[in-house]
C-alpha cells in the first residue's frame, strides 16, 4: 500500500528554526508538496520539490531525498502566525496525490 | 487572476437528509477539479476528480456523488447524509495538463455536521 508519515504534533519557540520530516512509499514518485494549513482554513501551497535537494524560499525551505523516500520542511525565525498544520503529499506513477496525516506545528512565546 | 469559490461555508444537516456542495472556479478554462473531505484531525481524503465536463472518476465507495455539469463547476451532492459524512469538504483545481500535474489550489472549504 501507499503511505506517508509525519510527526502528529511538534512544538517550538519563536525565533526558532523547526524541521518536519515526511516519509513515503509510494508506487512511483512524480513530485512532493508541502502545504500549510491554518486551523480552519484550506490548505495553501508552499514547496514542490521533484529532484533531489534542498529548495529555498524565504524562511521556508525544503529537501528532497528520492532514494531514502525522505522530505523535510524547514522553517526558520518562526513567528506565532507558522502555528499551523504542515500537510506532506507525493505524487505516485498515476500522477495522484498521497496526502500524509499532517503535522501541527504549536509555536510558544 | 485564478480564483476558486464554495458554498455554503457551514452546513448542519439532519441524518437522511440530502447533500449539495457547490465549487466554481474562475479565470481558467478546463481545469482539473478535485473534492476532498478531511475528518478531524485527519488528513485528505480524495473523493472524486475530474479532469473535464461529464467526466467523474471516484475513489472511494460511498454515498456521495460528484458531478461537473459546466466546465468550471463542479458539485458533490449526496441522496441520504450519514454520520460519518461529517468533515471538512474541499474543492480543488489545477491547471489543465498533458501528462503530468500542477499544483492544486483549493477552495475555503464547507464545514458540514451532520447530527
Amino acid at each position: 500500500g501507499q503511505n506517508i508519515d509525519q510527526p502528529t504534533e511538534m512544538t517550538a519557540t519563536e525565533g526558532a528554526i523547526v524541521q518536519i520530516n515526511c516519509t513515503y512509499q509510494t508506487s512511483g514518485f512524480n513530485g512532493l508538496f508541502w502545504y500549510q494549513q491554518h486551523a480552519g482554513e484550506a490548505p495553501t501551497f508552499l514547496s514542490y520539490n521533484v529532484l533531489d535537494g534542498l529548495e529555498e524560499k524565504g524562511r521556508f525551505s525544503s529537501f528532497l531525498s528520492r532514494s531514502k523516500g525522505y522530505s523535510y520542511l524547514l522553517l526558520k525565525e518562526l513567528q506565532m502566525k507558522d502555528s499551523a498544520s504542515y500537510l506532506c503529499a507525493v505524487l505516485d506513477s498515476n500522477y495522484q496525490l498521497i496526502w500524509g496525516a499532517g503535522t501541527k506545528l504549536i509555536i510558544k512565546p | 487572476s485564478q480564483t476558486i469559490h464554495q458554498w455554503p461555508a457551514t452546513l448542519v444537516q439532519p441524518v437522511g437528509s440530502p447533500l449539495s456542495l457547490e465549487c466554481t472556479v474562475e479565470g481558467t478554462s478546463n481545469p482539473n477539479l478535485y473534492w476532498y473531505r478531511q475528518a478531524a484531525g485527519r488528513g485528505l481524503q480524495l473523493l472524486f476528480y475530474s479532469v473535464g465536463i461529464g467526466q467523474i472518476s471516484s475513489e472511494v465507495p460511498q454515498n456521495l456523488s460528484a458531478s461537473r455539469p459546466q466546465d468550471r463547476q463542479f458539485i458533490l451532492s449526496s441522496k441520504k447524509l450519514l454520520l460519518s459524512d461529517s468533515g471538512f469538504y474541499l474543492c480543488a483545481w489545477e491547471p489543465p495538463t498533458s501528462g503530468f500535474t500542477d499544483t492544486q489550489y483549493f477552495g475555503p472549504g464547507t464545514r458540514l455536521t451532520v447530527l
